[in-house]
């Protein structure tokens, strides 16, 4: 079974500074999606960014990009010039291209951005 | 556009017990999928649905099952509840193209608010 690991819990990082997120994945399969969702405190979740493994080139989304290292398995968020508004719960997710919706998620990481 | 809308927010029932959560998707997306968060086991995949067919099932026990209806609306029930069974359950609508087999598309998840169960 596919699983996804996010080892820091938590996070903090001074407003305007940057920081980065990890994301490490298993998976025996070369067609996934990877993703990155926020959570903000009793608000639903939304995509930040979106990664399709067969492109080598590393997403970006205005202040937030990733590092995607495909045969490393890892999938690190990164988050430029952090905006109070960034401090949420961060999930990283995968989904294999061929099951659908069925996305496995990492546990999380709660990021606090200090002002 | 409306976004994803789950009913009720909030409730609380007791061990036993049975409940039915419901989903409405965004207008236009046939695909609806159920995940169970909680604080010690993150977020779970329960199911998915596209157009009325449960085509993607996780590994709960068959005191969880959901169904959709031609609207795409969808609801999910857990029977005989327990105390475990205490979580937010999220409901998530997608765009997807087709329906069944390999090379499929299927679009980004779009959430709801989701469903906070309290099981006494």
């Amino acid at each position: 079974a596919q699983t996804v690991t996010q080892s820091q819990p938590e996070m903090s990082v001074q407003e305007a500074e940057t920081v980065t997120l990890s994301c490490t994945y298993d998976t025996s399969e070369s067609d996934y999606y990877l993703f990155w969702y926020k959570q903000p405190p009793s608000r639903q979740m939304i995509l930040v960014i979106r990664q399709e493994a067969y492109k080598q080139q590393n997403a970006t989304e205005n202040r937030f990009s990733v590092n995607f290292q495909k045969a490393a398995k890892s999938f690190s968020l990164k988050i430029s010039d952090s905006q109070l508004g960034d401090a949420a719960m961060y999930f990283c997710a995968y989904r294999y291209t061929y099951t659908g919706n069925q996305f496995y998620f990492g546990t999380g990481t709660s990021l606090t951005v200090i002002p | 556009k409306a976004g994803v809308t789950q009913t009720p927010r909030y409730l609380i029932k007791t061990r036993g017990q049975q409940v039915t959560l419901s989903c409405s998707p965004i207008s236009g997306h046939r695909s609806v999928s159920w995940y169970q968060q909680t604080p010690g086991q993150g977020l779970q995949f329960l199911f998915e649905y596209f157009s009325e067919t449960q085509r993607n099932k996780g590994n709960f026990p068959g005191r969880f099952s959901g169904r959709q209806f031609s609207n795409s609306r969808s609801e999910m029930n857990v029977s005989t509840l327990e105390l475990g069974d205490s979580a937010l359950y999220l409901c998530a609508s997608s765009l997807a193209t087709a329906s069944g087999g390999p090379g499929y598309a299927a679009g980004e998840l779009f959430f709801g608010e989701g469903s906070r169960l309290t099981v006494l």
